[in-house]
């Protein structure tokens, strides 16, 4: 089984500022024979469903804003919110879809 | 547009069994992958199962296999998770949720089960 390990659990950020999470995979999420990386960003507020952000590692999904970005390849990858706004305080998950599937176990971002 | 409503969720005592099913609409479950995936309380999620486009493949988490059955009904366009011999480790809010080419795009609001004595 592949094991998600998210860092850190939790974190503090200005508004403003910049928040980076890190996701690392057990194994490699890479899919040679396309290119693509197996992993997905989610973002949950309280008392809702987890919202897509990131698909395939990096690409955007419709409507997240700009400011939200996701790289890395193979078994580390990284979550970054530039410029942090109220709205985005929430737990992040990342997801695998390369074998099964699994999550992280979350990160907390909060204002400092 | 795309709307997943799960039901079914009510206190249980350890042992017992329940159904869960998520209704679809605004596409066709027979054209995508579906999963379940819960949530315990103030924790994170946990991926359960998986249900093909066609109805297989169908794949589980090791907590629930030999437990817990996933099925559909496309004529209902519903989903559905039977839970047998629950445990008390099982209260979660339970979500149904669409794949799109793999990920997960769409999630119902979720379902809470209770297992308690």
């Amino acid at each position: 089984d592949i094991v998600l390990t998210q860092s850190p659990d939790s974190l503090a950020v200005s508004l403003g500022e910049t928040a980076t999470i890190n996701c690392k995979s057990s194994q490699s999420l890479l899919y040679n024979s396309n290119n693509k990386n197996y992993l997905a960003w989610y973002q949950q507020k309280p008392g809702q469903p987890p919202k897509l952000l990131i698909y395939w590692a990096s690409m955007r999904e419709s409507g997240v804003p700009d400011r939200i970005s996701g790289s890395g390849s193979g078994s580390d990858f990284t979550l970054t919110i530039s410029s942090l706004q109220a709205e985005d305080v929430a737990v992040y998950y990342c997801y695998q879809y390369y074998t099964l599937r699994s999550f992280g176990q979350g990160t907390k971002v909060e204002i400092k | 547009q795309v709307q997943l409503v799960e039901s079914g969720g009510q206190l249980v005592k350890p042992g017992g069994s329940l159904r869960l099913s998520c209704a679809a609409s605004g596409f066709s479950l027979s054209g995508y992958y579906m999963n379940w995936i819960r949530q315990a309380p103030g924790k994170g999620l946990e991926w359960i199962s998986y249900i093909g486009s066609s109805g297989i493949p169908i794949y589980y988490a090791d907590s629930v296999k030999g437990r817990f059955t996933t099925s559909r009904d496309t004529a209902k366009n519903s989903l559905y998770l039977q839970m047998n011999n629950l445990r008390v480790e099982d209260t979660a809010v339970y979500y149904c949720a669409k794949e799109d080419d793999q990920f997960l795009d769409h999630w119902g609001q979720g379902i809470l089960v209770t297992v308690s004595s």
